[in-house]
């Protein structure tokens, strides 16, 4: 089977850095997606990682662990537009087929 | 550039009604095309994958169905509505020419409630 874990809420203030950490266990794994969500909205991609590391794309940032089943989100310098679900996903292969997280709520505060 | 449309934006529909949704994509050729279901305080959960005309895979058993009769057309459907089918419908599509950047791309949704 298949099971993807991450908090369910998080509370951060303005202008300081976040990690949303997800964890795993699929049978197979080609690569973990982390989409944004806001409230109402469709998800829209943020990050696709395969190799062990970390990935930086301006204020967002994405770690692998591989071997530890282990990835985490970091958004840096927080703005209040940054509320939103973060959703972490795993590609575990035939035909591409992705297995969403429950998604993190995010509150960004002044 | 590509894009994916949905339609309608929002839906109330009564039980055992009948349901249909459609989404389409532009700009792009033989996608992977998705529908998924995200019901309040749930994650998302697929529901059906086509990866050409004609080609539908079912993830769960349901009073559902999906048909793709174009190359980027494809239709969510049911004869009979329940109420656990409320929700929000999202179709999304990927690229099948790559295989690092076979990132999925959600179209805007919609919001299905039945009453």
């Amino acid at each position: 089977g298949q099971n993807i874990d991450q908090p369910t809420e998080m509370t951060a203030t303005e202008g300081a850095i976040v990690q949303i950490n997800c964890t795993y266990q699929t049978s197979g794994f080609n690569g973990l997606f982390w989409y944004q969500q806001h409230a109402g909205e469709a998800p829209t991609f943020l990050s696709y990682n395969v190799l062990d590391g970390l990935e930086e794309k301006g204020r967002f940032s994405s770690f692998l662990s591989r071997s530890k089943g282990y990835s985490y989100l970091l958004l840096k310098e927080l703005q209040m537009k940054d509320s939103a679900s973060y959703l972490c996903a795993v590609d575990s292969g035939g035909y591409q087929k992705v297995t969403f997280g429950i998604g993190t709520k995010l509150q960004v505060i002044p | 550039s590509q894009t994916i449309h949905q339609w309608p934006a929002t839906l109330v529909q009564p039980v055992g009604s009948p349901l249909s949704l459609e989404c389409t994509v532009e700009g792009t050729s033989n996608p992977n095309l998705y529908w998924y279901r995200q019901a309040a305080g749930r994650g998302l959960q697929l529901l059906f994958y086509s990866v050409g005309i004609g080609q539908i895979s079912s993830e769960v058993p349901q009073n559902l169905s999906a048909s793709r009769p174009q190359d980027r057309q494809f239709i969510l459907s049911s004869k009979k509505l329940l109420l656990s089918d409320s929700g929000f419908y999202l179709c999304a599509w990927s690229s099948r020419a790559g295989h690092l950047e076979e990132t999925q791309y959600f179209g805007p949704g919609t919001r299905l409630l039945v009453l």
